[in-house]
């Protein structure tokens, strides 16, 4: 059972780039979501989904686009990299509202 | 908004003392609350879920408390061991979203 799988593990852009983090799970988890981990500040929410074909934003959406037209697969897109945005990239899933959440092993992106 | 605040940032402890991180929230309406561990240039694992009518739950050596109405939870690591060594973080969970802590770095002496 995989679980949780994202790609790649490192990526490096040159500001303006843009590219497509990609998150699969094959737990049948209605709810996918991605968040963001900098030093010192915790992880912040980006945008999830609630089912495919359902998004929303999360606490630091700008930048990203996300969509979901499976049940499996969240992937996010950055269109314009900026240096602000390198950071470690975190895709979770869970099976319902409130439930536990599990994790994949993250995306270290790095804009120069 | 929800903000969780973890406090220490860091500790450290010779082998076999009990670690007790503790974890503050603003919003007490929250559906659960979930502590994970995660080690340095890895992914975040779960260790404990509380539900959000449970006072406390336990799993081996961890013991975790909830206090809603006073917006607390504290995650009690028993004879600690050097493996244990690791940032410990905390994660409140409302409807489909959650609100971390900036975790509390725990280092085991040997």
């Amino acid at each position: 059972n995989a679980g949780v799988t994202q790609t790649p593990k490192f990526q490096v852009l040159k500001t303006g780039q843009s590219m497509t983090l990609q998150c699969a799970q094959d737990m049948n988890h209605e709810y996918m979501s991605w968040y963001r981990q900098d030093p010192g500040m915790g992880l912040r929410l980006i945008h999830y989904s609630v089912g495919a074909g359902i998004t929303d934003q999360g606490e630091v959406p700008n930048g990203y686009n996300v969509s979901r037209s499976t049940t499996e697969d969240f992937p996010l897109r950055l269109l314009s990299a900026a240096p602000s945005q390198t950071s470690v990239y975190f895709c979770a899933s869970g099976p319902g509202r409130g439930e536990k959440l599990f994790f994949g092993s993250g995306t270290q992106l790095s804009v120069l | 908004k929800q903000e969780v605040t973890q406090i220490p940032a860091a500790l450290s402890v010779p082998e076999g003392e009990n670690l007790v991180l503790n974890c503050s929230f603003t919003d007490s309406a929250i559906y659960n609350l979930q502590w994970f561990r995660q080690d340095p240039g890895k992914g975040l694992t779960s260790l404990l879920l509380i539900q959000s009518s449970q006072r406390e739950q336990t799993s081996g050596r961890l013991n975790a408390s909830l206090d809603k109405s006073s917006g607390r939870s504290t995650l009690y690591i028993a004879a600690s061991q050097p493996g244990d060594s690791a940032t410990y973080l905390c994660a409140v969970i409302g409807d489909y979203k959650l609100s971390f802590g900036a975790g509390t770095t725990v280092t085991v002496r040997a």
